[in-house]
């Protein structure tokens, strides 16, 4: 079975500094998706990357960046320079791939950030 | 904005009662997913349809049903709700199951069993 752990619950810092989300998955796949959203109070999920097991490499886009590594099942989101419209919760989630297979995601329970003036 | 509109945003039942919610798919996908999600909680899988039928389902009871029209729009039906029941109800969609794409979510319906 699959399972994302977000062991944040809830994380505070004052604007513009470094943080750091922490997502740890298991997965018996060898291919498989994994994914971050973003949760304004309105509701809805906001995508923010998509990386596929077979890619390790870090990405950055603009503020954001996220760290991939494969041995130790980590894909962790760092946002440089925070900012208050950063304030959300933020989900990381696991997918299945296979032809036939439904496109579930499996989602960590979410961290809180506050970010304050 | 994602492309994937749900109705009603807000809705307020009756425990025993029978609730329909509505998605819009983004234009191009063929795949729909609903969500439930729990008060702090990250959502959880219901199922899915592709191409109008069910190809995927979560640990969900039957009174949990849903359908895909033509146009890949959908509905999510819930029979005998519970008080539990209550939560957000998130609609994704995406193109073709199980290849690992992008799964776009709309802005969620909001419901309350009382």
């Amino acid at each position: 079975a699959q399972k994302v752990t977000q062991a944040q619950t809830e994380i505070s810092v004052v604007e513009k500094e470094d943080v750091t989300l922490d997502c740890v998955y298991e997965t018996r796949d060898t291919t498989y998706y994994l994914f971050w959203y973003k949760q304004p109070p309105s509701g809805e999920l906001v995508f923010l990357i998509r990386r596929n097991s077979f890619d390790e490499q870090n990405e950055i886009s603009g503020r954001y960046s996220w760290n991939f590594q494969k041995s130790t099942s980590s894909f962790n989101f760092t946002i440089t320079a925070s900012q208050v419209v950063d304030s959300a919760v933020y989900f990381c989630a696991l997918s299945e791939f296979g032809a036939g297979t439904a496109s579930k995601l499996t989602f960590g329970t979410g961290t809180r950030l506050q970010v304050t003036l | 904005e994602t492309g994937v509109t749900q109705s009603p945003t807000h809705l307020i039942k009756t425990r025993g009662q029978q609730v329909t919610l509505r998605c819009s798919s983004q234009s191009g996908h063929n795949t729909v997913s609903w969500y439930q999600q729990a008060l702090g909680q990250g959502p959880q899988f219901i199922f899915q349809y592709y191409r109008e039928e069910e190809n995927g389902r979560g640990n969900f009871p039957p009174r949990f049903s849903g359908l895909q029209f033509p146009n890949y729009s959908s509905e999510l039906n819930v029979n005998a709700l519970e008080l539990d029941d209550s939560a957000l109800y998130l609609c994704a969609s995406s193109q073709q199951a199980g290849t690992g794409n992008t799964i776009y979510f709309g802005e969620g319906s909001w419901l309350t069993v009382v």
